[in-house]
């Protein structure tokens, strides 16, 4: 089964305001990444998180780590139509070993002008 | 991060066909893997390209099914054997970089198979 369930699946919300985006998980982890897709292609990686770590900012992204809660948000600040796409939590099970990711259910945001 | 591409784009292939997807990268990479995305689904991994020995599958994937070569370190290729229509996917190859400290996975742009 999946390690992460992403909250909400689906998220609608005009330019300019922000999104947020929650990934749970079930096991304890290494690390973790938030990965973009667009329209059924490739994924971008966005921002990694370290099992040490609490807080990351990349630009307009900021995501959070509680893993005494084991989940983790994404936000973005400020959206724009451009930032319409699935987003995606990947998740290294401390179990697994490094490398070996395993992604969530995915939150399609959809950011209207 | 590494440049990755993979060949082909996308493909339409009749039943029972078997089709070779390629995946380059631009720099020598420690681990590279290939994942299978459904319609409509998250990613799933296959198997970890080991270069120099057999892949390591993951559960509910054989390698008579889905056999992967791994030669050298910039190369993989993934084969889905005697394709059915449930094979439609999107198959996408990523890498570990040698240079990373914590472990980030990068994806190439992705390969669409649609199987009639």
């Amino acid at each position: 089964s999946q390690q992460g369930e992403e909250d909400p699946q689906a998220l609608s919300i005009q330019e300019g305001e922000n999104a947020t985006m929650n990934c749970s998980y079930k096991t304890s982890i290494n690390n973790l990444q938030w990965y973009r897709q667009n329209s059924g292609r490739g994924l971008v990686h966005l921002i990694l998180i370290r099992s040490n770590e609490r807080e990351k900012h990349s630009g307009r992204l900021r995501v959070t780590l509680d893993t005494s809660k084991k989940s983790s948000s994404l936000l973005i600040t400020a959206s724009r139509a451009a930032d319409t796409a699935s987003y995606f939590c990947a998740t290294a099970p401390s179990t697994s070993g490094t490398y070996k990711y395993i992604f969530g259910t995915g939150t399609r945001l959809k950011v209207l002008a | 991060s590494a440049v990755i591409s993979q060949k082909p784009s996308r493909d339409i292939c009749q039943r029972g066909t078997s089709l070779t997807i390629q995946c380059q990268v631009d720099s020598q990479v420690t681990m590279m893997f290939w994942y299978r995305q459904q319609p409509g689904q998250s990613l799933t991994l296959i198997a970890t390209a080991n270069q120099g020995s057999e892949a390591t599958y993951e559960s509910g994937f054989v390698i008579d099914k889905f056999p992967i070569s791994r030669p050298n370190l910039t190369f993989s290729t993934l084969t889905v054997s005697n394709m059915s229509p449930e094979d439609s996917s999107i198959y996408l190859c990523s890498v570990g970089t040698s240079g990373s400290r914590y472990n980030e996975q990068f994806f190439g742009p992705g390969t669409r198979l649609t199987v009639l």
